[in-house]
């Protein structure tokens, strides 16, 4: 059974990086079937596609958090990562890794059980 | 691009139909049959329930489906459990050609089973 786990600080400072990754099990990320993707929640809010990432490196992005955002990836430790940086208040959020489907809509079919970040001084 | 809109709230009586819409615009929900939904139980991930508007991943029941009408998708759930209780999120792919796989969200819709 595939299974995802976020990790990272749980306490970002403002103006700071933040800093995440995914680890998977129960499957191979160099999958060629599959992107792997990074989706956040604010506190009772929704939720918002912050981009996606190839096992080759290719990535794609949310328009809105392209300047900040980055997404690795390590085959050899089947991991993913996140970079956001200099984040504000409104990065706090509960961060979820997932795998995106194999169809063309590009939903999200595993998700991890989400880390909660808050950003503050 | 903007979220997409969900009704705030919808409930439901158990064994009833409820519909949860989703309303989007010509270039996502109208343009392509990629629309999305996710439960979420209070504390839990989302979990998908329907993909490509109207396809089940293995293991949801049939009580959940999936339509789509112009700009508007829409979840059905019929036969209401209790266990339905959950926040409903829609997705459409929003991609254009400088980002190809952009994706948004509604802003989620709060089912309460009466």
């Amino acid at each position: 059974q595939l299974q995802l786990q976020e990790s990272g600080p749980g306490l970002v400072k403002p103006s700071e990086t933040l800093s995440l990754t995914c680890t998977v099990s129960g499957g191979a990320i160099s999958n060629s079937f599959y992107y792997w993707g990074w989706i956040r929640q604010p506190p009772g809010k929704g939720l918002e596609w912050i981009g996606i990432i190839y096992y080759s490196g290719a990535t794609h992005y949310n328009p809105s958090l392209k300047s900040r955002v980055t997404i690795s990836v390590d085959t050899s430790n089947n991991q993913f990562s996140l970079n956001v940086t200099s984040v504000t208040a409104t990065d706090t959020a509960m961060y979820y890794c997932a795998r995106r489907c194999r169809s063309s809509s590009g939903c999200f079919d595993y998700w991890g059980q989400g880390t909660l970040v808050a950003v503050s001084s | 691009q903007s979220a997409l809109t969900q009704p705030r709230s919808v409930s439901g009586s158990p064994g009833q139909s409820v519909t949860i819409s989703c309303t989007g615009t010509s270039s996502d929900v109208g343009d392509y049959n990629y629309v999305s939904w996710y439960q979420q139980h209070p504390g839990q991930a989302p979990k998908l329930m329907i993909y490509d508007v109207t396809k089940r991943p293995s293991g949801v029941p049939d009580r959940f489906s999936g339509s789509k009408s112009g700009n508007t998708a829409s979840l059905t759930i019929s036969g209401l459990l209790a266990e339905d209780e959950a926040d409903y999120y829609c997705c459409s792919y929003a991609g254009t050609y400088t980002f190809p796989h952009h994706k948004i969200f509604g802003g989620g819709t709060t089912l309460t089973v009466l």
